[in-house]
């Protein structure tokens, strides 16, 4: 049972690219969310989505996108880089309202953009 | 607003002394509260929830809805408990349900 999926766990950009993080769960979970986390700062959250095709916004949403077109992935995506977006980024899952809401996390993604 | 609060970024005790990391929540509702943890260069795994009432590795947690916390204890630190703790919270929030988390505590035990 993978659980939930994130690559690359690494990567370094340049100011104005782009790249996608992937994620992945394979346990049926509708809500996904992508959080930020920075030094003393916590999590952070950038969207969520409950279920394929609905996506929202986080607290922290500026200089993100992100797509759900099936249950199992919801990538994020950065479309120009900035020197502000340096963290990391971990992916979750979860069933929340059913009694059984743990989340599941990614291995998380370091970025860092220079 | 909802919001969960951790006052302390450090805490730092000796093996054997008693852990409280603090965590304050603010929700106009029944919220679910958890406590995870992260171990260096770790994904996220949840410690324990609010509704379970269980005692994982010592760690337990009372939900205190009249002062809006849910405080983490464990009477005798161990130097493998060295971590950041998060508090989060799950509730609905705008029609949907979000999971919101303070912003962590590092428990440091020295030897």
């Amino acid at each position: 049972n993978a659980g939930v999926t994130q690559t690359p766990k690494f990567r370094i950009l340049k100011i104005g690219q782009s790249m996608t993080l992937q994620c992945a769960q394979d346990m049926n979970h509708n809500y996904m969310y992508w959080y930020r986390q920075d030094p003393g700062m916590g999590l952070k959250l950038i969207y969520y989505s409950v279920g394929a095709g609905i996506t929202d916004k986080g607290e922290v949403p500026n200089g993100y996108n992100v797509s759900r077109s099936t249950t199992e992935d919801f990538p994020l995506r950065l479309e120009l880089a900035a020197p502000s977006q340096t963290s990391v980024y971990f992916c979750a899952s979860s069933i929340p309202g059913t009694g059984n809401t743990e989340a599941f996390f990614g291995q998380g993604t370091r970025l860092t953009v220079v | 607003a909802q919001r969960v609060t951790q006052p302390e970024k450090l805490l730092s005790v000796f093996k054997g002394a008693p852990v409280e990391l603090k965590c304050n929540y603010s929700y106009s509702g029944s919220p679910e509260l958890f406590w995870y943890v992260q171990y260096s260069r770790q994904r996220l795994q949840l410690l324990l929830r609010h509704i379970s009432r269980e005692s994982i590795k010592g760690f337990t947690a009372d939900l205190n809805k009249g002062e809006t916390s849910f405080h983490l204890k464990k009477p005798f630190a161990q130097e493998e408990d060295s971590a950041m703790y998060y508090c989060a919270l799950s509730g609905r929030m705008d029609s949907s349900y979000k999971l919101i988390f303070g912003s962590g505590t590092r428990l440091l035990v020295r030897p």
